[in-house]
């Protein structure tokens, strides 16, 4: 069955610093491959998408993720956190197949940002 | 462009009761989504609309959830006789076509609390 893993269910980091949030899906093919952000009391957010071409993505807000193939990961990443970057985010898959493009997401990574 | 907008944006009911949530997605937008989100989850694909077909439901709805989407504009989401289990936050997403990496738009949700 298709899944995606976000292993880190909470991460704290301080303003400033260097983020790296991991997602691993398990699917037979490459699919398409999404992060979102979720805000308190807000929609879910796309933040970056990748679906061929060049596996390092760049995003909205600063953020860029990396697909690799080969550890059927797609990470996301930035360089330098803000305060406002506080959220809960979600990698998620759409099927290569069956175009019905429904998402298929992870459980989430909370993001905490320490002043 | 006023995005996905959904109300009501909180419902609490009583157990055994029907409520209903309307999702309106972006103009012109073909495809709408429904997920359900609970505490600490990921949202869960729900069902999907292309136009005014109702395209795939997933093993989540039961018998007592109803979805339509009326001439193809706004979706409605019934519960009937809900359940403490059906408290959950429902969200909805439009996109403009029905390619799988295309970015679909959430809406805010509705939460669902049933007593």
């Amino acid at each position: 069955a298709q899944s995606v893993t976000q292993p880190d269910i909470h991460i704290t980091v301080s303003e400033g610093a260097s983020l790296e949030l991991r997602c691993n899906y398990s699917y037979g093919a490459t699919p398409y491959l999404f992060w979102y952000v979720q805000s308190p009391g807000q929609g879910l957010q796309l933040l970056l998408k990748y679906f061929s071409g060049d596996t390092l993505v760049q995003g909205i807000k600063g953020f860029e993720a990396e697909f690799k193939r080969s550890q059927s990961s797609f990470n996301l990443r930035k360089p330098s956190v803000h305060w406002s970057d506080a959220a809960e985010y979600f990698c998620a898959v759409a099927p290569f197949s069956g175009n019905t493009g429904k998402l298929i997401f992870g459980q989430g990574t909370t993001l905490q940002v320490k002043p | 462009d006023t995005g996905v907008s959904q109300d009501p944006r909180h419902k609490i009911t009583k157990r055994g009761q029907n409520v209903t949530f309307r999702c309106d997605p972006i103009s012109e937008h073909n495809r709408l989504y429904w997920y359900r989100q609970t505490l600490g989850q990921g949202p869960e694909f729900l069902t999907y609309f292309q136009n005014e077909a109702q395209l795939e439901k997933s093993r989540l709805l039961s018998d007592r959830f109803s979805a339509e989407r009326p001439k193809g504009s706004f979706s409605t989401l019934e519960i009937q006789r809900t359940e403490q289990g059906d408290s959950a936050m429902y969200l909805c997403a439009s996109s403009p076509t029905s390619a799988p990496q295309e970015t679909q738009y959430f809406g805010p949700g509705t939460r669902l609390l049933v007593l």
